[in-house]
């Protein structure tokens, strides 16, 4: 039963490179989200997708892309990676949004960019 | 603007008793409220929800406690237990929005 799964667990970049992490569910979900968490800020929405082929910007939108071409795999993208997007970064997905509908989450990815 | 606070970064409880972590909210129009479990190395899951039609809800050890006048939300926990230990976050929906506020967690240790 793997739920959300995040790849890869670690990452380290330099500035100005470029990476995709990906997120994978198993479980159906029409809904998928991409967080960061940052020390004393709790976890933040970089974009989101309601269903396969649409994404939307959450609250930290800027200096990341996502793609949704498949129902269950969600990629977010660092086009120029910055040290401002040193982070733990974290997937979930919930089947619908709204009541009643908790988020699943993948265990993160650590990302530092030198 | 933090719209979902929690106050006490740490908390540190007996095992065998009670363990009150605290949230406060500033947008009435939140009207559904989650708590997650967040241990180290892994992410956060799913522990109790509430709406904003109760004022309670009740699952197990955990109980959630939800005051809409003072915006203010309470996760309780009885008997606490050294598992327990790990950030809990508070956060919070408005309708039918697909996006969660999330505070910024509450580190609970229970020492035996």
């Amino acid at each position: 039963n793997a739920g959300v799964t995040q790849t890869p667990k670690f990452r380290v970049l330099k500035t100005g490179q470029s990476m995709t992490l990906l997120c994978a569910q198993d479980m159906n979900h029409e809904y998928m989200y991409w967080y960061r968490q940052d020390p004393g800020m709790g976890l933040r929405l970089i974009h989101y997708s309601v269903g396969e082929g649409t994404t939307a910007k959450g609250e930290v939108p800027d200096g990341y892309n996502v793609s949704r071409l498949k129902k269950q795999n969600f990629l977010l993208g660092l086009e120029s990676a910055a040290p401002s997007q040193t982070s733990v970064y974290f997937c979930a997905s919930s089947r619908f949004a709204g009541l009643s509908q908790p988020q699943h989450f993948g265990d993160g990815t650590r990302l530092s960019i030198l | 603007d933090q719209q979902v606070k929690q106050n006490s970064p740490s908390l540190s409880v007996q095992e065998g008793r009670i363990s009150i972590l605290n949230c406060d909210y500033t947008n009435s129009m939140f009207d559904y409220f989650l708590w997650y479990k967040k241990y180290p190395a892994e992410g956060p899951t799913f522990l109790i929800s509430i709406s904003s039609i109760k004022d309670k809800n009740e699952d197990g050890r955990f109980t959630v406690f939800l005051n809409k006048s003072a915006k203010h939300l309470s996760l309780h926990i009885v008997p606490s237990q050294p598992g327990d230990s790990a950030v809990y976050f508070c956060a919070a929906l408005r309708g039918n929005t697909d996006k969660l506020i999330f505070g910024t967690g509450t580190r609970l240790q229970v020492f035996p």
